[in-house]
């Protein structure tokens, strides 16, 4: 049963130290996205890949926030400072493009709530 | 104004009722997702559309292009589907944007 896995599930850390989150995405999926959910805004979109290039991070605050994809089995979501706004979810996602531009399903891994303090 | 708007935003029902959650969008999409949330926390698709019905089991989720709506529908409602249904679509790009908008969700609780 293939699945996204995230790490870690939880992390509490305080104000202005580095958060690190990884996501392995599903085997052979070639796009994989970063979702930020927090009660305020709901779910948004932070950046996503295909093919381990980065497609679209317009959605991630540039100065603290950076995400990578060192290989296809992981992803990296790095906040440096971290601020207690950055408090939420973070979920990460994989499906794969075809090049014939079809449709497909994203799957979700299980998140990773962050606490800042 | 939300690009995805959801309604309602929570709905409590009895057991066996008729579900239904409706989502507005205002932009162009190649297509429409409903997802579902449980408690704890995880993510699951329920349906993908770009037009038409899909079903799947009690659940039904229909689409209308040119109205720019979309219905989930639960048929004899449960206390298992007590979660939150969130309405996301992938805006139409000729570059072929994938990443998702989402409404807020409709928090759904069935009781027995």
């Amino acid at each position: 049963d293939a699945r996204v896995t995230q790490t870690p599930r939880h992390k509490v850390t305080e104000m202005g130290q580095e958060v690190t989150m990884r996501c392995q995405p599903i085997l052979g999926h070639n796009t994989v996205f970063w979702y930020r959910q927090t009660m305020m805004q709901g779910l948004e979109l932070l950046a996503y890949f295909r093919n381990r290039a980065p497609l679209d991070d317009s959605g991630m605050p540039k100065d603290r926030f950076s995400a990578e994809m060192p290989d296809a089995t992981l992803a990296t979501l790095k906040i440096q400072p971290s601020e207690p706004r950055d408090s939420a979810v973070y979920f990460c996602a994989s499906g794969h493009r075809e090049d014939t531009g079809a449709l497909y399903e994203q799957y979700f891994g299980p998140g990773t709530r962050l606490t800042v303090t | 104004k939300n690009e995805v708007e959801q309604s309602p935003q929570n709905l409590t029902a009895q057991e066996g009722e008729f579900i239904t959650i409706n989502c507005s969008y205002s932009v162009g999409i190649s297509a429409l997702h409903w997802l579902q949330q449980h408690p704890g926390g995880g993510i699951v698709s329920l349906f993908m559309l770009s037009s038409g019905k899909k079903k799947h089991g009690r659940l039904i989720a229909t689409i209308n292009i040119q109205e720019k709506h979309s219905s989930l529908h639960i048929t004899a409602s449960h206390p298992r589907d007590s979660a939150v249904y969130i309405c996301a679509v992938r805006l139409y790009s000729g570059g072929g944007a994938d990443g998702l908008t989402f409404g807020k969700g409709t928090h759904l609780i069935i009781q027995p």
